[in-house]
């Protein structure tokens, strides 16, 4: 079974611009959480769709947003970066059952300039 | 509001010897709580997991335990080699139902000498 797709793996964009990233979650996962990972805050929850529906959220300003399609694939997309956007962006896709149990991908290097 | 520490940012040990890294949180009660391993610029892996009611799990060189009245759990990892060196996140968490994300620790950075 193919794991966790995260596409692009590496991306330069400079302040102001707009950036979009694509999940492609495990085949049967309908749970896709964003997560952003820097060295000082560490692995922060963004949001979760399950179901082409943003289920929970974090706390994270209205530049970031996310969107999942009928075949549980989903994309985030940030606006206006700012230089502070700079980091890993990590998707993981669950069952969504009992346990939360996260299948990683191998994440989005996002530098902004 | 919930939080969730792990004992330290790094720990060095020698290979061979055993590796004990601490998760304590507060303002919350888990039904069980997992364990990742992240290696430098890729996502984290699941390692383990174990339940409320359970006091112990192991899984080869691991150990996990979980200790609800401390609100603590301890990863230990038995005869470290250079290869288990990598950053290990520990995550509380409620079972699913309506919430598919988990909410992890800042992580501790293992380094295993030779």
């Amino acid at each position: 079974k193919a794991g966790v797709t995260q596409t692009p793996r590496y991306l330069i964009k400079t302040r102001g611009q707009q950036v979009t990233l694509s999940c492609s979650p495990i085949s049967g996962h309908r749970s896709v959480s964003w997560y952003q990972q820097t060295p000082g805050q560490g692995l922060q929850f963004l949001f979760e769709y399950f179901s082409e529906t943003q289920r929970n959220k974090g706390n994270f300003p209205g530049r970031f947003s996310g969107r999942q399609f009928s075949n549980s694939r989903s994309e985030m997309n940030v606006s206006t970066l700012e230089l502070g956007d700079s980091a890993l962006y990590l998707c993981a896709s669950s069952l969504a059952g009992e346990t939360n149990i996260q299948y990683f991908g191998a994440g989005t290097r996002l530098s902004v300039l | 509001s919930q939080k969730i520490e792990q004992n330290s940012e790094a720990l060095n040990i020698q290979e061979g010897k055993t590796a004990t890294l601490t998760c304590n949180y507060t303002n919350y009660s888990p039904a069980y709580l997992q364990w990742y391993r992240q290696d430098p610029g890729r996502g984290p892996v699941f390692l383990l997991l174990i339940r409320e009611n359970e006091k112990e799990k192991r899984k080869e060189r691991l150990k996990v335990t979980f200790d609800t009245t401390l609100k603590q759990s301890l990863f230990h990892i038995t005869a470290s080699q250079p290869a288990d060196s990598a950053t290990y996140l520990c995550a509380p968490s409620n079972y699913g139902g309506s919430q598919g994300n988990l909410i992890f620790g800042k992580g501790t950075k293992l380094s295993v000498k030779p």
